[in-house]
Order: structure tokens, then C-alpha cells, then sequence
């Protein structure tokens, strides 16, 4: 069982659909969440980040864990062309002393 | 604003040559890191380094090395090119290593012939 799932997709859907991105992992031991959000061409980069359980809100971005079901979410309202990318999931040990452990990324295409 | 450079953004190679890919960082972080990204398999990664000389293995170090003598600089070796290794080569750094945040570069593809 790999550590850290994550559905490639494509995802495909029509501006202003509310998204949900999802990971799924195996070790209880991930305290550090992070979503990143990758465009093509270019190199991921930090989109939302979250320690242990809980949710985090940023504008139209919210970031879910749920630790007991060893579940991250990310949504995204009102979604926009923009937001068309490829989004990884990332996380890392409590002692936070080694590299991130990523999912493969779900590629996102937002159609106006 | 910060920055990961790297040196090429497109490469191409016949197999069996040597590959240098260079990356700076001008952050001052102690962390550096080398991944490669293919499609269906994700972000793997290679190598990576927390001080100047340090470096550990990743998941994939097979067929590669690297090399850190200044702060700023991580390097990546491939020493004999082959097509397996054709494929995004990003690099990224970090202030700690596992609990903070990731600054990659835009990447250099790869492509061995």
C-alpha cells in the first residue's frame, strides 16, 4: 500500500462547480498537511498548509483533515479557468525531520 | 522575492552522456532537494542535502549523484544517460525539512535520445 493516494483524475468541470480534491494515507504518523498547486510548465507551489486535524479557510480554498479517517480535502468554490492545474497533496511526519511524502497530483481543468 | 533557479529549462541528450543539472537558491535555506516528475507516477525523489557536503538518498537515487559544495548550490549528476531517465527534473528547497514550506523551481525537461 503506497503511503499517500491520491485519484490522478482528470477532473473536468464547468466554472463556478465547487471542486473537491481528495488524498487518502496510510501512516498515522503524518501531522503535516499541505496542498500544492503545480500550473503547467512551472514548479508546484504552496497553496494551503494545515498541522494535525482540522480545517483552514483561504478566500475560496478550504483545507480539510481528518486524521481518525486518515483523509485531506481540499475544496475549491466558485472555481475559476485559473484554477486549472494539477494539485498534490503533501505530508510529513510529527518529528517533521524528513521530506514530504506527496501524492501524484489530480489534474484540474475548469471550462468557462 | 524568493528563488529556486535552475539552469536549463530543456535539455536533450543521447544516452550514455553526462548531465549536469544546476540549481541556486538565493533563500538561504539548509535544505535542497532533487525530484522527478512523470506522468502517472508523481513526484519522486532523488536526492537531498541539509547542510553544505551532506547529502542522503531518496526514493530513486539509482543512476544519479549529487553534489553541494556551497549553500546556495545543489547540483545533480547523471553520469551516463539513459531514455528511462528522460523526464521533469525539479528542484526545491526548504528552511527545515519536513514541517515547512517547499520552494521549487520551474524545472528542466529532460529528454534522452
Amino acid at each position: 500500500q503506497k503511503e499517500v493516494e491520491q485519484d490522478p483524475g482528470p477532473l473536468s468541470v464547468p466554472e463556478g462547480a465547487i471542486v473537491s480534491l481528495n488524498c487518502t494515507y496510510s501512516n498515522s504518523a503524518f501531522q503535516y498537511f499541505m496542498w500544492y498547486r503545480q500550473y503547467s510548465r512551472k514548479g508546484p507551489e504552496l497553496l494551503m498548509y494545515t498541522y494535525s486535524s482540522g480545517n483552514k479557510e483561504d478566500g475560496r480554498f478550504t483545507a480539510q483533515v481528518d486524521k481518525s479517517s486518515k483523509y485531506i480535502s481540499l475544496f475549491i468554490r466558485d472555481s475559476q479557468p485559473s484554477d486549472s492545474a494539477t494539485y498534490l497533496c503533501a505530508m510529513s511526519h510529527d518529528s517533521g525531520n524528513t521530506p514530504l511524502v506527496f501524492g501524484k497530483g489530480t489534474r484540474l481543468s475548469v471550462i468557462a | 522575492d524568493v528563488k529556486v533557479t535552475q539552469s536549463s529549462r530543456y535539455l536533450v541528450k543521447r544516452t550514455g552522456e553526462k548531465v549536469f543539472l544546476e540549481c541556486v537558491q538565493d533563500m538561504d535555506h539548509e535544505n535542497m532537494f532533487w525530484y522527478r516528475q512523470d506522468p502517472g507516477l508523481g513526484l519522486r525523489l532523488i536526492y537531498f542535502s541539509y547542510d553544505v557536503k551532506m547529502k542522503e538518498k531518496g526514493d530513486i537515487p539509482e543512476g544519479y549523484s549529487v553534489s553541494r559544495e556551497k549553500k546556495e548550490r545543489f547540483s545533480l549528476i547523471l553520469e551516463s544517460t539513459s531514455t528511462n531517465q528522460t523526464s521533469m527534473y525539479l528542484c526545491a528547497s526548504s528552511f527545515a525539512l519536513g514541517s515547512e514550506k517547499l520552494f521549487f523551481g520551474s524545472g528542466t525537461q529532460l529528454s534522452v535520445l
